[in-house]
């Protein structure tokens, strides 16, 4: 399998149960925020962002919430499946000059769903 | 859907070979990335590219070079194959301006270099 979820910590949960993974960035000048999934032998999968003028933002099943004050950010995942596990990245995006942006990514949380 | 596809999910390679990856993205995405990925570090940052034949460093381009002679595909070139670049490569493509910054990624190469 993928060696990507060695030395990462990790978040077990029951089937069903909620989960909250969090994250510290560290640029208070990041406007934009993302949360990406990644299933082992794929590429990172786009989940739901953020903008820094918002404290919280709801998709299907998960939901993001901002604090600017301590630079950080969580993802809530209601009634995990087992389908959730993966590594999930949180990260922050920076306009880096001529008309591009720049994403610094988290190191990862490995989400292990027990049935 | 956006697709972003590399050329090989696994490659082998020996010690001072000249290798190339392939990235085609098929959204006419202005932006595209080059990141490589090992366990503990995370995605770091190798090249990227703004505009056909432009190009940006990243965090660690050492040892590395990319050619974007077309909008939709981005290339990752490794002039010397070493060992300490055996990883798992992943290109990702994003829309220009401010509305769009969501990069989507490729599946992923698995280089081993021996």
């Amino acid at each position: 399998g993928e060696s990507v979820g060695l030395h990462l910590p990790t978040l077990s949960v029951q089937e069903g149960d909620n989960s909250i993974i969090n994250c510290a960035y560290s640029n208070s000048a990041s406007d934009y925020f993302i949360w990406y999934k990644q299933e082992s032998g794929k590429g990172p999968q786009f989940i739901i962002d953020i903008r820094s003028n918002m404290d919280k933002r709801q998709g299907q099943r998960v939901t993001v919430l901002l604090n600017k004050t301590v630079k950080h950010l969580s993802l809530q995942i209601a009634a995990t499946q087992p389908g959730d596990s993966a590594v999930y990245f949180c990260a922050e995006n920076m306009y880096s000059g001529a008309g591009s942006y720049q994403l610094t990514f988290g190191k990862g949380t490995k989400l292990s769903v027990i049935p | 859907d956006v697709k972003v596809t590399q050329s090989s999910r696994y490659l082998v390679k020996r010690t001072g070979e000249k290798v190339f990856l392939e990235c085609v993205q098929d959204m006419d995405h202005e932006n595209m990335f080059w990141y490589r990925q090992d366990p503990g570090l995370g995605l770091r940052l190798i090249y990227f590219s703004y505009d056909v034949k432009m190009k940006e460093k990243g965090d660690i381009p050492e040892g590395y070079s990319v050619s974007r002679e077309k909008k939709e595909r981005f290339s990752l070139i490794l002039e010397s194959a070493s060992t300490n670049q055996t990883s798992m490569y992943l290109c990702a493509s994003s829309g220009g301006g401010t509305t769009l910054r969501e990069q989507y990624f490729g599946p992923g190469t698995r280089l081993t270099v021996t």
